[in-house]
């Protein structure tokens, strides 16, 4: 089983829809949760960190379920600059960050 | 503030050949990481250094890759001899927050 695992998509999303991506991981002891943005050919960007109590931050909200080892991201009325492939991270504790494959994400007009 | 550096930006090379890339970090953080991206996948961590020392390198093909930070600021990662596999965009990363520079694409014909 992976560590870190992603439905690698495509999702093609209508312009102001609500998109919804899961990632489960392997190692229930691991600590911090990320998700990162990697645009096409350019390097991956710290989008946002995954807190127990769940965080938002405009139209993105990310959820952690450590009981089902899964953390989630929420992006609201989407943007075409959302497109994307969105990354899942998980460390443990100051051990390395493991990334999932991405999901890809496409806003349609 | 600038970012992580990385030359060169882009590499071809045939099998059995060696290569380098250079990653000079933001200025001040101890921690600098280098990944290997293939495409369709997320970043694997290849080696992180906190200073000039390694902390991890597990994942690391010892018998190819070599990788050094001999000031603790600059690292260089060589591949020598190169693989058909080892096509990939390699990524520099630096600081706890894992800033990411703009990669070397790889490709070993």
């Amino acid at each position: 089983r992976k560590e870190v695992e992603q439905d690698p998509g495509p999702f093609n999303v209508p312009e102001g829809a609500t998109v919804a991506f899961n990632c489960t991981y392997s190692n229930s002891a691991s600590q911090s949760f990320f998700w990162y943005r990697q645009d096409c050919r350019k390097e991956p960007k710290l989008l946002m960190s995954v807190y127990s109590s769940g965080n938002e931050d405009g139209r993105f909200t990310a959820q952690l379920n450590r009981a089902s080892q899964y953390i989630s991201l929420l992006i609201r009325d989407s943007k075409l600059s959302d497109s994307a492939t969105y990354l899942c991270v998980v460390q443990f504790g100051n051990e390395k960050l493991t990334f999932g494959t991405g999901t890809r994400l496409t806003i349609i007009p | 503030e600038a970012g992580v550096a990385q030359s060169p930006r882009y590499k071809i090379i045939e099998k059995r050949q060696s290569v380098a890339f250079w990653c000079n970090p933001i200025s001040g953080h101890a921690t600098l990481y280098w990944y290997q991206q293939i495409l369709g996948q997320g970043p694997k961590l290849l080696i992180q250094f906190q200073n000039n020392g390694v902390v991890d390198d597990s994942q690391l093909p010892k018998d190819r890759f070599s990788a050094e930070r001999l000031k603790g600021v600059d690292s260089t990662l060589k591949i020598q001899p190169a693989k058909l596999e080892d096509s990939a965009v390699y990524l520099c990363a630096s600081g706890d927050e894992q800033y990411f520079g703009p990669g070397t694409r790889l490709t070993v014909t």
